[in-house]
């Protein structure tokens, strides 16, 4: 079975300052890896998504992932943090090629900005 | 907007009482999720549907069940409920199981008192 683990429960940042969120993943075949981002009292929101090809992938708002085979890990970075970025971010995995759809999500990471 | 909704955005119950949430999937998604976020357990997949058929189950509760009508929106039924049941409940959907992604709704905020 997939497992996604966040090992930051709480990261605080600078705003200006770049962000490095880490996640990484456990799942025998090729991954599907989402990021979402939850802003409080707010549903889930698809940041940026890992399917195959350029382990280098953009999404919106200036994030980027990079998906490390050798690593498991699919981290999370801005090079310049907004303060309207503070929020909670999840690391999701779907099993590739697969009928169905469950996302396995990890616990989580906090994100708080300070001006 | 994700163009998902869910209603009601937040449901007051006591314990062992029952309550129905439900969820309009985006227009053309032919396939709906429903998760449970906690405290305690983070955001758990509890069940899909297909186009009206129960396509996979997750740590979803005998006394919580889910169905998706004709029209392809979704309830999801919660009964003889406990104060562990407080939480978030959101839907999402898809255009089909095997498409990548998956877009949420707002939430709906149960609390069990």
């Amino acid at each position: 079975a997939q497992s996604v683990t966040q090992p930051d429960i709480h990261i605080t940042v600078s705003e200006g300052a770049s962000l490095e969120l880490r996640c990484n993943y456990s799942y025998g075949a090729t991954p599907y890896l989402f990021w979402y981002v939850q802003s409080p009292g707010q549903g889930l929101q698809l940041l940026l998504k890992y399917f195959s090809g350029d382990t280098l992938v953009q999404g919106i708002k200036g994030f980027e992932a990079e998906f490390k085979r050798s690593q498991s890990s699919f981290n999370l970075r801005k090079p310049s943090v907004h303060w309207s970025d503070a929020a909670e971010y999840f690391c999701a995995v779907r099993a590739g090629g697969t009928s169905y759809g469950k996302l396995t999500f990890g616990q989580g990471t906090i994100l708080t900005v300070h001006p | 907007d994700s163009g998902v909704t869910q209603t009601p955005k937040h449901l007051i119950t006591a314990t062992g009482q029952r309550v129905t949430l439900r969820c309009s999937p985006r227009s053309g998604d032919l396939s709906v999720y429903w998760y449970q976020q906690s405290l305690d357990q983070g955001l758990q997949f509890l069940i899909q549907y297909y186009n009206g058929e129960e396509r996979a189950k997750g740590n979803i509760l005998e006394r919580f069940s889910a169905q998706q009508f004709p029209d392809l929106h979704s309830e999801l039924n919660l009964s003889s409920l406990e104060l562990g049941d407080s939480a978030l409940y959101f839907c999402a959907s898809s255009p089909r199981p095997s498409s990548h992604e998956q877009y949420f709704g707002p939430g709906t905020r149960l609390t069990v008192t």
